[in-house]
């Protein structure tokens, strides 16, 4: 029964390049949650889905962000025009149903150079 | 948003000690998570606890629900070396419809030897 799988573990992108990171959940699981880590942080919010509703982007920056959890298919977190201050780990989770019992993946780890 | 106030910061210790990490919030949470976070790594999902008062067991592991509804505790007893990594306390907010689950800011273990 595989966990949550992130691809790539680790992305380098240029500034004004795009990012897309990829998560599946674990199997059964619906909802879909992403954050973000600075280093030497904790786990800050940024969107919550569940297949083919985005539920709560409160924590998600306006502009050159956004996500996607298709019908068919990993959920996708895109970031596009990097800067350097998109450079963190991003962590995705999955529940089998709302909030209850998060899963993490083993994170993206974004490098813009 | 809300503030999730997680002490100590760090902790140094020798194997065999025994540990407490605790976690405060300025309003009330109906779920209090914990979790592992180990270098390069996503963070693992350690107890789970529901009701305010309860007092739940995981190996080593026991962790508290306050009774305040305001505060956690998680106690390791008898460290190991494989106990080394961060520690985050998780808390979800009763707000049915707009819930978000809160990371604390972590404790770090190491052991010394």
């Amino acid at each position: 029964n595989a966990g949550v799988m992130q691809n790539p573990r680790h992305l380098v992108r240029r500034r004004g390049q795009e990012a897309r990171l990829r998560c599946s959940p674990m199997k059964g699981h619906s909802h879909v949650y992403w954050y973000r880590q600075l280093p030497e942080e904790g786990l800050k919010f940024m969107v919550y889905l569940q297949k083919e509703n985005i539920i709560d982007e409160s924590g998600m920056p306006k502009e050159r962000f956004s996500a996607e959890f298709p019908k068919e298919g990993p959920s996708i977190l895109r970031i596009q025009q990097v800067v350097r201050g998109d450079s963190a780990a991003y962590f995705c989770a999955s529940s089998p149903r709302r909030y209850e019992k998060l899963f993490f993946g083993s994170g993206t780890q974004l490098s813009v150079l | 948003g809300q503030q999730l106030n997680q002490s100590p910061q760090s902790m140094f210790i020798q194997e065999g000690e025994d540990v407490s990490m605790n976690c405060t919030s300025s309003s009330i949470f109906n779920t209090w998570l914990w979790y592992k976070q180990d270098p390069g790594e996503g963070p693992v999902l350690l107890i789970a606890l529901y009701k305010a008062g309860e007092l739940t067991s995981n190996g080593r592991l026991t962790a508290q629900f306050g009774i305040t509804r305001k505060d956690s505790f998680l106690n390791i007893s008898a460290s190991i070396p494989s106990d080394v990594g961060i520690y985050f306390c998780a808390g979800l907010e009763p707000n049915f419809g707009n819930e978000k689950l809160t990371f604390g800011t972590g404790t770090r273990l190491t052991i010394i030897p």
